[in-house]
């Protein structure tokens, strides 16, 4: 069974510091990765997505991820983030042939002016 | 351009009351999903249907049940309420297995 894990629950960063959200994932075949982000009290938003191709994908925002296989990663950074980033964010994995998203349980991120 | 719209946003049940959450969504996707949320546990998949009149369970499916009788609407069904059924739910639809998900605001049920 594939399985998504955040490995921190909540981040607190200062505005323009650097952060990086970790997401790590298991699975016995090839997947597609996802971050969705969600902001108080509204429902999710895809933020950027692997499938193929170059590993290193790029939000319209200022976020990137990488997918790295050898480590099963797909770590959510951003060089300088803004009060505006405060929300909760998910990673999630679909095995390729599969019909359904499997995610993480979300990694709280708060920014302190 | 609506999106996904839930109704209602709130409710609050009584054990072994039933409701019907509505979701419809008006961008002529196949793919239509019920997730529930609770704190610290990420989103589960209740129930997931790839066209109408197609349906199947998700990770987490007792005590819900769906219908799929057009492609726009995706009614979420709970027969006989309970405290453990307290969530928010949240509806999407997509037009494939690898493309976006787009997710209504929510419905947030209490069971007391």
């Amino acid at each position: 069974a594939q399985s998504v894990t955040q490995l921190d629950s909540q981040v607190p960063v200062f505005e323009e510091a650097p952060v990086e959200l970790r997401c790590n994932y298991s699975s016995s075949v090839s997947v597609y990765l996802f971050w969705y982000v969600q902001y108080p009290n509204q429902g999710l938003q895809l933020l950027l997505k692997y499938l193929s191709g170059s590993t290193l994908v790029e939000s319209i925002n200022g976020f990137e991820a990488e997918f790295n296989k050898s480590q099963t990663s797909f770590h959510l950074r951003k060089p300088s983030v803004h009060i505006s980033d405060t929300a909760e964010y998910f990673c999630a994995v679909i095995p390729v042939g599969a019909q359904k998203l499997v995610f993480g349980q979300g990694t709280r991120l708060t920014i302190n002016p | 351009n609506a999106g996904v719209t839930q109704t209602p946003k709130f409710r609050i049940l009584k054990i072994g009351q039933s409701m019907t959450l509505q979701c419809t969504q008006d961008m002529n996707h196949n793919y239509m999903y019920w997730y529930r949320q609770d704190p610290g546990m990420g989103l589960k998949l209740i129930y997931y249907s790839v066209g109408a009149g197609i349906t199947d369970k998700g990770e987490v499916p007792n005590g819900y049940n769906v219908s799929r009788s057009t492609t726009e609407d995706f009614p979420l069904r709970l027969e006989l309420a309970a405290p453990s059924q307290t969530s928010v739910y949240f509806c999407a639809s997509g037009s494939g297995i690898t493309d976006t998900q787009y997710f209504g605001p929510g419905t947030r049920l209490t069971v007391l």
